[in-house]
């Protein structure tokens, strides 16, 4: 199975920081990759499909890039309600694979 | 508003069997690939299963394969999970999502842009 493995594991940021956080697949994936955000108790919402497309409906302050197996997805001017934890997903190969997610957490 | 609402969580021994049922209101599930994940307490997210709007292509993580079958009804419009030989580390949260299948190029990405809210799932003894 692909192993994907999110860095770093939380972060502390405060309320117009950019922040950056990485995604690295065991192996190539083209640009199959996907990126998650979940607040606690809720589920997860789709913010970026095929590494760099933005969902509708999303805020252009988040972007994400990347191919083969390094991926990144940046929150410019966090903003409060993006205080949550992120997760990437594979879609390259079965079975599917999350990373273990990043905690932006209130600096 | 589309909307998908799981049922079928509950309580139940290591062993036993338990069937999760996904519907929706908004959207036809069979017209798109279906995903189930989930979540155990404190823990990350573990995708579970999917499958093709064809309702023939099914795909499973290692973790559930033999045990679990995906499966759509689709004169009710669900999507089922049926989780058989429950462990108690199948202890979770399972959510459905739909995937709208985005594709360019003859390529398709996976894109889980519609989740329900849950199902819980607790196997102990």
């Amino acid at each position: 199975a692909t192993q994907m493995t999110q860095s770093p594991s939380s972060l502390s940021a405060s309320v117009g920081d950019t922040v950056t956080m990485t995604c690295r697949a065991s192996q190539g994936i083209s640009n199959d990759l996907g990126w998650y955000q979940q607040k606690p108790g809720k589920a997860p919402k789709l913010l970026i499909y095929a590494a760099s497309s933005l969902q509708s409906g999303v805020p252009s302050r988040f972007s994400g890039s990347g191919s083969g197996t390094d991926f990144t997805l940046t929150i410019s001017s966090l903003q409060p309600e993006d205080f949550a934890t992120y997760y990437c997903l594979q879609d390259y190969t079965y079975p599917r694979t999350f990373g273990q997610g990043t905690k932006v957490e209130i600096k | 508003q589309v909307q998908l609402v799981e049922s079928g969580g509950g309580v139940v021994q290591p062993g036993t069997s338990l069937r999760l049922s996904c519907v929706a209101s908004g959207i036809t599930l069979s017209h798109y690939p279906m995903h189930w994940v989930r979540q155990a307490p404190g823990k990350g997210l573990e995708w579970v299963a999917n499958l093709y709007s064809d309702g023939g292509n099914k795909q499973y993580a290692d973790s559930v394969r033999g045990r679990f079958t995906i499966s759509r009804d689709t004169s009710k419009d669900t999507l089922n999970l049926q989780m058989d030989s429950l462990r108690d580390d199948d202890t979770a949260v399972y959510y459905c999502a739909r995937d709208p299948d985005y594709k360019s190029g003859g390529h398709y990405w996976d894109a889980l842009d519609v989740w329900g809210q849950g199902t819980m799932v607790t196997v102990s003894s």
